[in-house]
């Protein structure tokens, strides 16, 4: 059976600091994977979404970037995090070819200081 | 801009009865739609879908239904149990176009089963 992983699951990072989230799925080979942040109070909002090693689409401008180095792993980073980036962050994994049914990670929260 | 809204931030419902729970999208590429459940500190979980070539599907107490010229969807939950207390949001997708390969979520409506 598939599984995604997420780590970690909070994390508190001062203002002007780096981030790196870390997702991984097991038990699938190409993948499509997801990154999606949800505000306080607000819906799952599309960040970042991946059919291939290499191959990254950016839904919105932000302070973020998004990297696939293995056809398994989806990373998400920033250089200097802004209090803004604040959320509750989810991965996502559906099959290639039908992005329909997506499966979700255990998210991380994410709080900046 | 919101193509998916759910106007119902919030539902309270007794254990048994039914739990209805509404989805208005503005998108008319939109060919697919989803709810997902999700519980506090976790990712979100698949609950039950509808093609647009359809206007009912029914999963145990879980019944979606479409209406495409009014462009809503509704979930209802019947009968409604208190490990059902969660957020709900409404998703949808296109094969065509911007919406291809995406979801486009909803806020959520957080439900309450009381006993």
């Amino acid at each position: 059976s598939q599984t995604i992983h997420q780590w970690p699951a909070t994390l508190v990072q001062p203002v002007g600091s780096p981030l790196s989230l870390e997702c991984t799925v097991e038990g699938t080979s190409n993948p499509n994977l997801y990154w999606y942040r949800q505000a306080a109070g607000r819906g799952l909002q599309l960040l970042f979404y991946s059919v291939g090693i290499g191959q990254i689409s950016s839904e919105v401008p932000q302070n973020l970037s998004a990297s696939r180095p293995q056809d398994r792993q989806f990373i998400l980073s920033s250089k200097k995090l802004l209090l803004s980036d604040s959320g509750f962050y989810l991965c996502a994994w559906s099959v290639l070819g039908n992005s329909y049914e997506q499966y979700f990670g255990p998210g991380t929260r994410l709080t900046v200081t | 801009d919101q193509q998916v809204k759910q106007n119902s931030p919030s539902l309270s419902v007794q254990e048994g009865r039914i739990s209805i729970l509404n989805c208005d999208y503005t998108n008319s590429m939109f060919d697919y739609f989803l709810w997902y459940k999700k519980y506090p500190a976790e990712g979100p979980t698949f609950l039950i879908s509808i093609s647009s070539i359809k206007d009912k599907n029914e999963d145990g107490r879980f019944t979606v239904f479409l209406n495409k010229s009014a462009k809503h969807l509704s979930l209802h939950i019947v009968p409604s149990q208190p490990g059902d207390s969660a957020v709900y949001f409404c998703a949808a997708s296109g094969s065509v176009g911007d919406s291809w390969g995406k979801l486009q979520f909803g806020a959520g409506t957080q439900v309450v089963v009381t006993p």
